[in-house]
């Protein structure tokens, strides 16, 4: 069935330096992929977004990785900090679909201090 | 602006019991999703509004389980007869459209049946 899946479920990563968070999706239709931080106790909250007819997509310390190819999906933060600490998620939508995500199970990063 | 918000933000109810959760869009949203969080496990989707549109309600795993949203706006997520198994976090979600925008979460409604 249709299934978002990350690689890893615990990344733990030194602060200052960079992290990389891998997701694999299942459906070559899907085109669009959201990643969201879900910190202890809250809702998720979005990072970045980027849709099919792109293969990368920079934010302020995020970068997403799109390889169509091999359905791969990542998220890069640069320079990791305390506060990033969290879970990762990463979520597909399907053309024509009514817009719900269908989500991996997340990927815990750790910073060390 | 004012994101989502839920209420209450914590439940604890008895087995057999019904539970109302109330979800506010962020103003202007016209698409809204309810999800299902277990613990240590990622979202499930339940059901999605928008607009005057028929409501998907694929994703409501039993009859138990039933959703409305008046005025386009609040929505209210009921849970009749709670079972154990319902205990989770229940997020609200909100967009300004359906498929391929962006989906704004709420902080969730923690219920805990015992």
């Amino acid at each position: 069935g249709e299934s978002v899946g990350l690689h890893l479920p615990t990344l733990s990563v030194q602060e200052g330096d960079n992290s990389i968070i891998n997701c694999a999706y299942s459906n070559s239709a899907s085109d669009y992929f959201i990643w969201y931080k879900q910190e202890s106790g809250k809702g998720p909250q979005f990072i970045i977004d980027i849709r099919s007819n792109m293969d990368k997509r920079q934010g302020q310390r995020v970068t997403v990785l799109l390889n169509k190819t091999v359905k791969h999906l990542s998220l890069q933060i640069a320079a990791t900090q305390p506060g990033d600490s969290a879970v990762y998620f990463c979520a597909e939508s399907l053309p024509g679909n009514t817009g719900k995500l269908i989500f991996g199970q997340g990927t815990t990063l750790q910073v060390k201090p | 602006g004012a994101g989502v918000s839920q209420s209450p933000s914590n439940k604890v109810t008895e087995k057999g019991k019904d539970v109302e959760l109330r979800c506010d869009p962020i103003s202007g949203h016209t698409a809204l999703y309810w999800y299902r969080q277990s613990l240590g496990q990622g979202l499930e989707f339940l059901i999605y509004f928008q607009g005057n549109s028929a409501p998907d309600k694929s994703g409501l795993p039993s009859d138990r389980f039933s959703a409305e949203r008046t005025g386009g706006s609040v929505s209210t997520l009921t849970i009749q007869r709670t079972q154990q198994e319902d205990s989770a976090v229940y997020l609200c979600a909100s967009s300004f459209d359906r498929g391929g925008e962006t989906q704004y979460f709420g902080p969730g409604t923690r219920l805990l049946v015992l």
